[in-house]
This record gives C-alpha cells, structure tokens and sequence, in this order.
C-alpha cells in the first residue's frame, strides 16, 4: 500500500544512547518532515527535506540530525540521547501540488530514561 | 501565543450528540486541514479546505477566512469517534504548516 513507512514503533534508551529512526515513503513526494508530539502542544517540526539531498532545521533541531540519501528514505538520528527527547515521533511527507495535503507514519514512541 | 489555537483542549459526549470543535489562526493561511489520531495510531487527513464548506459522512468542516476561524462538526457522535482531532494551517508566506494542540473527544456509549 501506498504511504510512509516508520520504524521503529517504540523504543527505550538510556540517556546518552544513540539510534536512528528510519522513515521510508513509496509516494514518489519530494517532501518529507520530522515531527515530534508533546503533550498539549501541536506537532513541532524538527527537520524536513525539500528534495533527495537537501535538509533543513525546522522548530527544534537541536540534540538530532537527518540524512536524506535519496528520494524514498529520510532518517533521524539521535547522538546522544536525553530524556527531554521523550516524545512520539512523526514521518511525514507532502503533496506540494495542488493539496499540500500530508501524509503521516504511523509514529515512533521513544523513551529515553 | 500559539499561531493555531484549538478549543475545547478535551471534549466528552454522550453517543448521538452534536460535536464542534473550534480553530483559529492567527496568519495568513492557503489551506486548512483537520486531521485525525486515533489512540494509539497515526494522524491521518480529514479534510483539506481553502473556503467555504466540506461534508463527508458524518463530519462536516467549515472555514470562515476573515474571521480566521474553522469548525469540524461530528452529527450523531459514536464511540469510534474517540480520538484527538488537530487543526493545521498551511501558512501563505512560506507553505510552511503550522499544528494546533488538538482536541481530545471521547464519546461515551
């Protein structure tokens, strides 16, 4: 079926882990983000990717990097990982045509202790 | 102050009840979208607005552009209607898209 593809669906770490969470789209969009939810705040964009190769922060960048190799696949990586990292997180791409409409992962629930 | 502001932040209904749930934005927008989490679940798309009116089953969508103002109403609620709906803005300036907190609507059988 078409759509994006997250993985892992939860994940434990101690502070100062690393890992990387992987995001796989078969949409063929050239737009994909990274979101992280909070509780009683809205989605907050950490990075996204305009096209294969390029990156961009977004709200909150900061503790995370990206890599988009190419078109289908966008990661995020955490270094070292802090319990303020603690979030559910979000893959995402986008229609930039006519809807900008989003499609979404099924979400990473990470806790980082 | 959040660029998108969702009310109620919770909402409990009894089945068969009229639901609204309100947004506001504070930029200039291209687009509206409300979407939907189920527990547990990913976000997935309800409606896409630019003007006017939206129906599809049981839920209907308004946008009032001047008054930067949408409603998603629910007509005869049912239980698998619990989840968070969430207000977001396609912002005019750089297509960039903006969240509200979402609503968290629990109907009770």
């Amino acid at each position: 079926n078409a759509g994006v593809t997250q993985t892992p669906k939860f994940q434990v770490l101690k502070t100062g882990q690393s890992m990387t969470l992987q995001c796989a789209q078969d949409m063929n969009h050239n737009s994909m983000y990274w979101y992280r939810q909070d509780p009683g705040m809205g989605l907050r964009l950490i990075y996204y990717s305009a096209s294969e190769g390029t990156t961009d922060k977004g709200e909150v960048p900061n503790g995370y990097n990206v890599s988009r190799l190419n078109k289908r696949e966008f990661s995020l990586r955490l270094e070292s990982a802090a319990p303020s990292q603690t979030s559910v997180y979000f893959c995402a791409n986008r229609d930039r045509g006519r809807s900008y409409g989003y499609t979404f992962g099924s979400g990473t629930r990470l806790t980082v202790v | 102050k959040n660029e998108v502001e969702q009310s109620p932040q919770n909402l409990t209904a009894q089945e068969g009840e009229f639901i609204t749930i309100n947004c506001s934005y504070s930029v200039g927008i291209s687009a509206l979208h409300w979407l939907q989490q189920h527990p547990g679940g990913g976000i997935v798309s309800l409606f896409m607005l630019s003007s006017g009116k939206k129906k599809h089953g049981r839920l209907i969508a308004t946008i009032n552009i001047q008054e930067k103002h949408s409603s998603l109403h629910i007509t005869a609620s049912h239980p698998r209607d619990s989840a968070v709906y969430i207000c977001a803005v396609v912002s005019s300036r750089n297509n960039d898209m903006r969240f509200g907190a979402g609503t968290r609507l629990t109907v009770k059988p």
